[in-house]
């Protein structure tokens, strides 16, 4: 069984720049979240994807933004980089109605 | 807001020992509550959940107990082993919610 995984490992972009975060979601699973863990914090969710939707915010801006395929593999899209987004990215996967995530390795991103 | 909090940012403990984790949250509508493991460099490993039906889960040498009247849980760690030395993070989440809520983390040093 495959775990979740994450592309790319690490990232460097400037300001005002966009990115683009991949994540492969586990074998079975077809709810996929993320979140954003700053220096020192807990992870903080951004927002989760189950059958292509969009099922729920955190407290993050527009610019943070993402979408979710027929094979449940999900991208998270940030538009003009603001210092503040340098921090890793972390995607979790769960099946339907299970409420246990299961987190990939995340994407360290660091905006200069 | 900070809905789940773990007070003791580091915790120092001798192999062989207990290692004892304490979480406190605010939302009455948490229903179900996780402890996660992270090394460096990695994501969040699941450890051992509990459900708000229950006050005590066990899994080998991880423990979790859970106070639903003082809205506190713990996680218990018999016998400590220098692999235990890591960051564990406290989360919860409602039963109609699709979100994680993590508390900051607190590290723990196993010394031999």
């Amino acid at each position: 069984e495959t775990g979740v995984t994450q592309s790319p490992t690490h990232l460097i972009k400037t300001r005002g720049q966009q990115v683009t975060l991949r994540c492969s979601s586990q074998s079975g699973h077809n709810t996929v979240s993320w979140y954003q863990q700053a220096l020192g914090q807990g992870p903080q969710f951004i927002f989760q994807y189950y059958r292509e939707e969009e099922n729920g915010r955190g407290n993050f801006p527009p610019r943070f933004s993402g979408l979710q395929f027929p094979n449940y593999s999900s991208e998270l899209n940030v538009n003009a980089l603001e210092l503040d987004d340098s921090a890793l990215y972390l995607c979790a996967s769960n099946r339907e109605n299970q409420e246990t995530q299961y987190f990939g390795p995340g994407t360290r991103l660091l905006v200069l | 807001d900070q809905q789940v909090k773990q007070n003791s940012p580091s915790l120092s403990v001798q192999e062989g020992r207990i290692s004892i984790l304490n979480c406190d949250y605010t939302n009455s509508m948490f229903d179900y509550f996780l402890w996660y493991k992270k090394y460096p460099a990695e994501g969040p490993t699941f450890l051992i959940s509990i459900s708000s039906i229950k006050d005590k889960n066990e899994d080998g040498r991880f423990t979790v107990f859970l106070n639903k009247s003082a809205k506190h849980l713990s996680l218990h760690i018999v016998p400590s082993q220098p692999g235990d030395s890591a960051v564990y993070f406290c989360a919860a989440s409602g039963s109609n919610d699709y979100k994680l809520s993590f508390g900051a983390g607190t590290t723990v040093t196993v010394r031999a």
